[in-house]
């Protein structure tokens, strides 16, 4: 059965202090992984597409990397506005999309 | 450009009480998707559509019925609302070719 897994549920920073976010998966043929995020009461926001083991992807302090089992979201010297929800989804070879539960990271001044 | 919208913002059910949801795009996008998002629960695809006049289950299809007329618009309908049906429910689009999904702003509906 195809899932994803991510952890932590919720993540306190401090700003400027880096971390990471795991988004651990099983799916029978990737077709993509999908980082998402999400502010309270918005839909979701893409923010990178990752397709085979050994690819990253960045965007301002965010990096996205990616394993045959999971992918690492990495955000450094994180700013308040990178308070969020992230989420991670995979899209399997029948066209299906499975998304984790999300990471609530806060990042405080 | 107003991307994805989602028509209504909010609704209220009674259970067994029947509604449609509306999700328009004006990207000119092939495929569409309808999710719920529970908490807990993450969003899981209920139904979804590779291009006008087709429609495919998703993870969580029972309860709901779909369908794609028009190229720009995704409606989902709900038959016989139940309590548990009780959730936010979002749109998205993507361009074929293309990954990224572009999501709408969300319905909450409530069955009581």
């Amino acid at each position: 059965e195809d899932q994803v897994t991510q952890s932590p549920e919720a993540l306190r920073l401090q700003e400027g202090e880096s971390s990471s976010l795991n988004c651990s998966y099983t799916v029978s043929g990737l077709r993509g992984l999908f980082w998402y995020r999400q502010d309270p009461g918005k839909g979701p926001e893409f923010l990178f597409t990752l397709y085979s083991a050994g690819e990253e992807k960045e965007k301002e302090r965010l990096k996205a990397t990616l394993t045959k089992k999971e992918s690492f979201l990495h955000i450094t010297a994180p700013k308040p506005e990178d308070s969020a929800t992230y989420l991670c989804a995979v899209e399997n070879t029948g066209n299906q999309f499975y998304f984790g539960t999300g990471t609530s990271l806060t990042v405080i001044p | 450009n107003a991307g994805v919208t989602q028509t209504p913002k909010f609704r209220v059910l009674k259970t067994g009480q029947s509604m449609t949801l509306l999700c328009a795009q004006d990207m000119n996008h092939e495929y569409m998707y309808w999710y719920r998002q529970d908490p807990g629960m993450g969003l899981r695809l209920i139904h979804y559509s590779v291009g006008e006049g087709t429609t495919a289950k998703g993870e969580v299809p029972d309860g709901y019925n779909v369908s794609r007329l028009k190229k720009q618009n995704f409606l989902l309908g709900l038959e016989s609302a139940a309590p548990s049906q009780t959730s936010v429910y979002f749109c998205a689009s993507r361009r074929q070719g293309y990954n990224e999904q572009f999501f709408g702003p969300g319905t909450r509906l409530t069955v009581l």
